[in-house]
């Protein structure tokens, strides 16, 4: 049982440059987040899908796009990836929607942009 | 929408001495509040969560209080040991709210000297 997995774990980009992060959770869970963590900032959610077939904008969606491919799997693109996109982003996943159902957190991507 | 403010963002503390890390919330209708821990390099892990109904929980050394009336409440750590150095995050939403719900304090810094 891996719960929430994330690919690739580290990642080096020129500014400019394009790339899709994976996310796939086997938990059989409804709701599905893409959160970036920066220094002092906590966690900030980017984009969230309550449900298959729905995607919608968290706190800091400028600069990506999500997809919910299907209940497994939901990615976040960065189509024109800035510096100010260097972070540590996690993709999480919930039982079922409501602000009380825990998160599981995949381990993260360290995108570093230059 | 909701604000949640962490305090303090580092506590060193010795080992077997007791941690306290408190956090406000600005949105009445909050009633979920729960804490992450993240170990370095790892990912954010849920450790102990409260609803509005009661006002404390203990789960062997860790205990979260909440007071409804003046919007805040804490994490306490007793007999602290070095594996509880990582980064704490309180969190605050409604349990009836979307699946965007979970707003994030900045994090603690807990750091246990020997």
């Amino acid at each position: 049982n891996a719960g929430v997995t994330q690919t690739p774990k580290f990642q080096v980009l020129k500014t400019g440059q394009s790339m899709t992060l994976q996310c796939a959770q086997d938990m059989n869970h409804n709701s599905m987040y893409w959160y970036r963590q920066d220094p002092g900032m906590g966690l900030r959610l980017i984009y969230y899908s309550a449900s298959e077939g729905t995607t919608d904008k968290g706190e800091v969606p400028n600069g990506y796009n999500v997809s919910r491919l299907n209940k497994r799997e939901f990615s976040l693109r960065l189509e024109s990836a800035a510096p100010s996109q260097t972070s540590v982003y996690f993709c999480a996943s919930s039982g079922y929607r409501g602000g009380d159902s825990p998160l599981h957190f995949g381990n993260g991507t360290r995108l570093t942009v230059t | 929408g909701e604000n949640v403010e962490q305090h303090p963002s580092t506590l060193s503390v010795q080992e077997g001495d007791s941690a306290v890390i408190k956090c406000t919330y600005s949105d009445s209708a909050s009633n979920y509040f729960p804490w992450y821990k993240q170990e370095l390099g790892k990912r954010p892990q849920l450790i102990i969560d409260i609803r509005s109904n009661v006002g404390e929980k203990k789960d062997q050394r860790i205990a979260v209080t909440l007071n409804k009336t003046a919007k805040h409440f804490s994490l306490h750590i007793t007999e602290t040991q070095p594996e509880d150095s990582a980064v704490y995050f309180c969190a605050a939403s409604q349990s009836g709210g979307g699946a965007d719900g979970l707003t994030f304090g900045k994090g603690t810094h807990l750091i246990i000297q020997p």
